[in-house]
This record gives C-alpha cells, structure tokens and sequence, in this order.
C-alpha cells in the first residue's frame, strides 16, 4: 500500500520557540495532503488541506499564522507550529490521497508526531 | 456538531467471537463510509469501506453493513484476533465534492484471551 512518512516522531521544545513537522509520501505522489490534531481520547481532528502549489484551506477555528503549512512539491508537506505554547501540545498527524488510487477519498497516515511544549 | 457518532467509547470481546463495532452520522449528503483502524503513536491504517449504493461489503474477517435509512454503519470482526485490538475509527466522506473525511472519536476494542 501507500507509504506516507512523517518526521519527527517525537519533539519536545521550549514554549516561544518553531516545530516544523515533514509529511512525505514515499512511493506515490499525492496532490492533496492533509493535517489532522488528535488530543488524547478525541476523535482526529481535520485542522487544514494542503493542496500542492496553493495555499492550504485551513477549518474554522485554526489559526493560518499559528499553524504554517507549506506543500512545495507533490510528495512533501510541512506543518510549522510558530511560537509553540503548551496548549499546542498535541499528537498531529498528516495523511495523503493517492493520485489515481482506488478512490481518492482513501487516505494513507503518517505515523504522527507527538509535541509536547514545555 | 458531531457528524460521525461512535457512542462506544470501548468494546471488549473474548477471542474467536464476533466484534461489532457501531457508528451513526447525521448528514444525509454523506455517501461513502470507511473504517480505519489506531494502534497508539500509529497513524490510522484504512481497513475497509463501502459507498452508499452498496449496503454491504466484505473483505477478509471485516465486513461493512450500511443502513442508509437509519444512518448507521457497523463493522464486523469474525473471528476477532488478538491483532484487533485497537481503535477503530468511522468516517464519512461526501464524494465528489472534496476529499475532506469526517472521523468519529472511535471505539477501543480488546480482544480477550
């Protein structure tokens, strides 16, 4: 099946300071990718779709400055947390579509990082 | 405004029984259903889904039902596995209009020995 990698695992970092958080998909190109926030026993939470070379779309009540999202190329997406707070800590999880796969509604998941603020 | 309903927080079932995990949405646009599966500090894995113009679909040990005129969807597990033993997540899409999928907060299962 599709193979989607996300780096770091895990951060810990002090509070006022950047995360930049690297979804890839390794052996297939995915036009649209997607970051989702899960906080402990809550459902994944859609937080922004990311479309390669456009802005992403972000949900209602997510804040575009706050979190950063970059999608240069079609297998590499990027979440930035700017000024990381520890109400930001969090387990975040980007997912793909494959282009041209079974059904574009089919997503494949990283296997998300966990950010703990300090 | 919960879409997905998954009113089983947890599920526990003895090894080599049935699994049946339930989940409700409310929008009627809703026409294709997956079920993913959570193992902790995991990305969601997909294990199967079905469209609305099915009201079943079976692949393996899972098997999907549909009940359009209800709102309900369950997922079965037979024989149920050690291996089972996660999170199942519902989720629902409305095709052709964006590939945003709509999560329930999920149903822990453990399998018994």
């Amino acid at each position: 099946g599709a193979v989607v990698s996300q780096h770091p695992s895990r951060v810990i970092c002090k509070s006022g300071t950047s995360v930049k958080i690297e979804c890839r998909s390794l052996d297939f190109q995915a036009t649209t990718m997607f970051w989702y926030r899960q906080f402990p026993k809550q459902s994944l939470m859609l937080m922004a779709t990311s479309n390669e070379g456009s802005k992403a779309t972000y949900e209602q009540g997510v804040e575009k400055d706050k979190f950063l999202i970059n999608h240069a190329s079609l297998t590499l997406s990027t979440l930035t947390v700017t000024s990381a707070h520890p109400e930001d800590s969090s387990f975040y999880i980007c997912s793909a579509s494959v282009l041209g796969g079974r059904g574009k509604d089919i997503q494949y998941f990283g296997a998300g990082t966990r950010l703990s603020v300090l | 405004d919960q879409q997905v309903k998954q009113n089983s927080p947890s599920l526990s079932v003895q090894e080599g029984r049935i699994s049946i995990l339930n989940c409700d949405y409310t929008n009627s646009m809703f026409d294709y259903f997956l079920w993913y599966k959570k193992y902790p500090a995991e990305g969601p894995t997909f294990l199967i889904s079905i469209s609305s113009i099915k009201d079943k679909n079976e692949d393996g040990r899972f098997t999907v039902f549909l009940n359009k005129s209800a709102k309900h969807l369950s997922l079965h597990i037979v024989p149920s596995q050690p291996g089972d033993s996660a999170v199942y997540f519902c989720a629902a899409s409305v095709r052709n209009r964006d590939d945003k999928i709509i999560f329930g907060k999920g149903t822990r299962l453990h399998i018994l020995p």
